[in-house]
């Protein structure tokens, strides 16, 4: 059982938005950044956003992360076939462990 | 260009040990944090350890805690991981990924995969 809590799937038409959540406590993601990290199928995974909210060089805007208390959620609009992929959030934790949440599958319908 | 390269994978029974490599370029590796992630088959990613910048401080995940040993060579931009008395439950794809100054793991290696089984 993993220590962040994330929805085993979402789905939703291309085009559309989605949002997808991830619920701590105040040892990791009450006092610490939220990282989120996008997993292609058979890919390694690959940092999208850091410091909850920032976009890495070369993440399109369609993508976006917040972080309000022990939550934190990502944001992805203008679906496309190509976001089909597994997220998974990610931080630091005061018991001195990088933790993970379980992931999401995101299916475009 | 920032580039990691895990190897050392492969089979190996159980209870023995397997030392894993991460040869990093592309960057200042002495620069930074660097963490080993696991991930199993079909399931999500499993935090291994992490070793501080100058290898003064490491971390482990309970599962691998006396178990594994993560340590580094700034001589030769090298991570590795020794895994001792190695389990089933040890089968995974073993990521090395670097971490910046905000703790987000922004480069990851392609991964290495481990399989403990007789």
């Amino acid at each position: 059982q993993s220590v962040l809590t994330q929805p085993p799937s979402v789905s939703a038409a291309p085009g559309q938005k989605v949002t997808i959540s991830c619920s701590g406590s105040s040892s990791n993601i009450g006092n610490n950044y939220v990282s989120w990290y996008q997993q292609l199928p058979g890919a390694a995974p690959k940092l999208l956003i850091f410091e909850n909210n920032k976009r890495p060089s070369g993440i399109p805007d369609r993508f976006s992360g917040s972080k309000s208390g022990t939550s934190a959620t990502l944001g992805i609009t203008g679906l496309q076939t190509g976001d089909e992929a597994d997220y998974y959030c990610g931080t630091w934790d005061s018991r001195m462990s990088e933790v993970f949440g379980g992931g999401t599958k995101l299916t475009v319908l | 260009q920032v580039h990691l390269v895990e190897s050392g994978g492969g089979v190996v029974q159980p209870g023995r040990s397997l030392r894993l490599s991460c040869a990093a370029s592309g960057f200042t590796f002495s620069n930074y944090g660097m963490h080993w992630v696991r991930q199993a088959p079909g399931k999500g990613l499993d935090w291994v350890a992490i070793i501080w910048y100058d290898g003064s401080d490491k971390y482990y995940a309970d599962s691998v805690k006396g178990r594994f040993t993560i340590s580094r060579d700034s001589s030769k931009n090298t991570l590795y991981l020794q895994m001792n008395s190695l389990r089933a439950e040890d089968t995974a794809v073993y990521y090395c990924a670097r971490e910046e100054s905000g703790q987000q793991l922004d480069y990851w290696g392609q991964g290495t995969l481990v399989t403990v089984s007789s």
